[in-house]
């Protein structure tokens, strides 16, 4: 389809293992962003791209949390030495990216995400 | 830390009655957004505000953002079971594009 693709659905690891998980933006958005939902929670921003380059990383939680867009299309968010708190799901969004000022940003199309569990 | 505040965090109604979720904040918004997520969906945009005091309208669901841009709310009337899901708002910051998501309302219309 032409929606924002997220793989795995479902990751299942060991703590202590690393994780990647990828998204597939919307062909053509300039920006993609990357959140983390925690049960029964709203999303919570971890970081944000402006194609390739990452304009904002604010809310990655430790240096354990890493992101990348190389080519600025195809994003890996990459989770290492992964620990039980950061069991949660991952969602990922793309827009077309234009800031227009006051008034509102490009909507963000988001993904069905990725549900990690750690053990 | 989520700056937005919802509420209720849980509300359960009888199918046609009407109901009505906050969302509130201490901070200045440029525009606020409300979405819907489904189980094991990402969430989905309902409708964006943009100028303090607007009222917006989608079919049974009005929307309206607060004079000062600190608040919202949704109202829907007359529930019905296909409104069930989890309503979450999201404020825009002023020069970026991050979303604040708040902390959710999960609404369950009974048939």
């Amino acid at each position: 389809g032409a929606g924002v693709s997220q793989s795995p659905r479902y990751k299942v690891a060991k703590r202590g293992q690393d994780v990647a998980l990828r998204c597939d933006p919307i062909s053509g958005h300039v920006s993609l962003f990357w959140y983390q939902q925690a049960l029964g929670q709203g999303p919570e921003f971890l970081t944000y791209f402006q194609n390739e380059a990452q304009l904002d990383k604010s809310g990655l939680p430790s240096d354990r949390f890493f992101a990348e867009r190389p080519e600025g299309s195809v994003s890996t968010l990459k989770i290492q030495r992964t620990q039980q708190e950061d069991s949660a799901v991952y969602l990922c969004a793309s827009s077309l990216g234009v800031y227009r000022g006051y008034g509102g940003n490009q909507p963000q199309h988001f993904g069905d995400g990725t549900r990690l569990s750690i053990l | 830390t989520q700056l937005l505040e919802q509420s209720p965090q849980f509300l359960s109604i009888q199918e046609g009655e009407n109901l009505t979720v906050y969302c509130n904040s201490s901070s200045v918004f440029s525009s606020l957004q409300w979405y819907r997520q489904e189980p094991g969906e990402g969430p989905v945009l309902l409708v964006t505000v943009v100028t303090g005091g607007e009222v917006k309208k989608l079919k049974r669901l009005t929307f309206q953002f607060g004079d000062a841009r600190k608040d919202s709310s949704l109202h829907i009337t007359a529930a019905q079971p296909g409104d069930t899901g989890l309503y979450l708002c999201a404020g825009e910051g002023f020069g970026n594009e991050k979303l604040t998501f708040g902390t959710g309302t999960r609404l369950t219309i009974i048939p």
